[in-house]
């Protein structure tokens, strides 16, 4: 099983609303990732799990809240969010974080997301 | 800062010409280095990869790329496109300065048939 699968695929919400993003692989791989896409743009990092725990945060708003509740598993959690928020957000998985053949990443299919 | 450039940022081609999509990266040590396109509503999607070993790098749908490390540059190839391959390409590196993969801004492509 090569997959990384993303719920939901569409997801409206309000400014007040707090609702959250699943993503899960089966692959036994370590590290997981959040990504923010635009249209027509490269995928921008958000969030980097290793080992279950919180490796990196580009400096994302708190409105965003990752969780790793275990190593197949990544949500990410939404609360107050803005309209300029609205994007494609795009999970993956990786081997592990290290340099090498461990560093490739496989993406889900992404939650297209619009905040109204 | 280690950072990964994509010099055409919209191509137009007819089917059957050639491509080649630039792709430089900036950094002196071991990189690995990968090509994934996107399609119109879909999500990305890895061409081909290279982590070591022969700098000629052959992936799916007939593209090919090549490492050249003296020129820091990872271009992708393909010697007769089709009207299916348009979509966004974009290229990524990840190095010993950050394993994360960088992405470049991604070439969008377009062949009319």
């Amino acid at each position: 099983d090569t997959e990384v699968t993303q719920t939901p695929k569409h997801l409206v919400m309000g400014m007040t609303n707090k609702k959250s993003l699943k993503c899960e692989q089966h692959m036994g791989h370590r590290a997981m990732y959040w990504y923010k896409q635009k249209a027509k743009k490269p995928p921008e990092l958000m969030f980097v799990y290793s080992y279950e725990k919180l490796s990196i945060n580009e400096s994302v708003p708190s409105r965003f809240s990752p969780e790793c509740p275990n190593s197949s598993l990544l949500n990410l959690h939404l609360h107050a969010l803005q309209p300029e928020d609205s994007a494609l957000y795009l999970c993956a998985s990786s081997q592990d974080v290290g340099l090498g053949p461990y560093n490739e990443q496989f993406f889900g299919p992404g939650t297209r997301l619009t905040v109204l | 800062a280690q950072s990964v450039s994509q010099h055409n940022h919209h191509v137009i081609l007819s089917e059957a010409a050639s491509l080649e999509l630039g792709c430089n990266y900036s950094y002196g040590g071991t990189v690995n280095l990968f090509w994934y396109v996107q399609y119109p509503g879909q999500h990305l999607q890895l061409l081909l990869k290279y982590f070591s070993g022969d700098p000629l790098v052959k992936g799916i749908k007939g593209f090919e790329a090549e490492f050249i490390k003296s020129k820091f540059s990872f271009n992708l190839r393909k010697p007769s496109v089709q009207w299916s391959d348009t979509a966004e390409y974009f290229c990524a590196f990840s190095s010993g300065g950050s394993y994360i993969p960088t992405f470049g801004r991604g070439t969008s492509l377009i062949v009319h048939p």
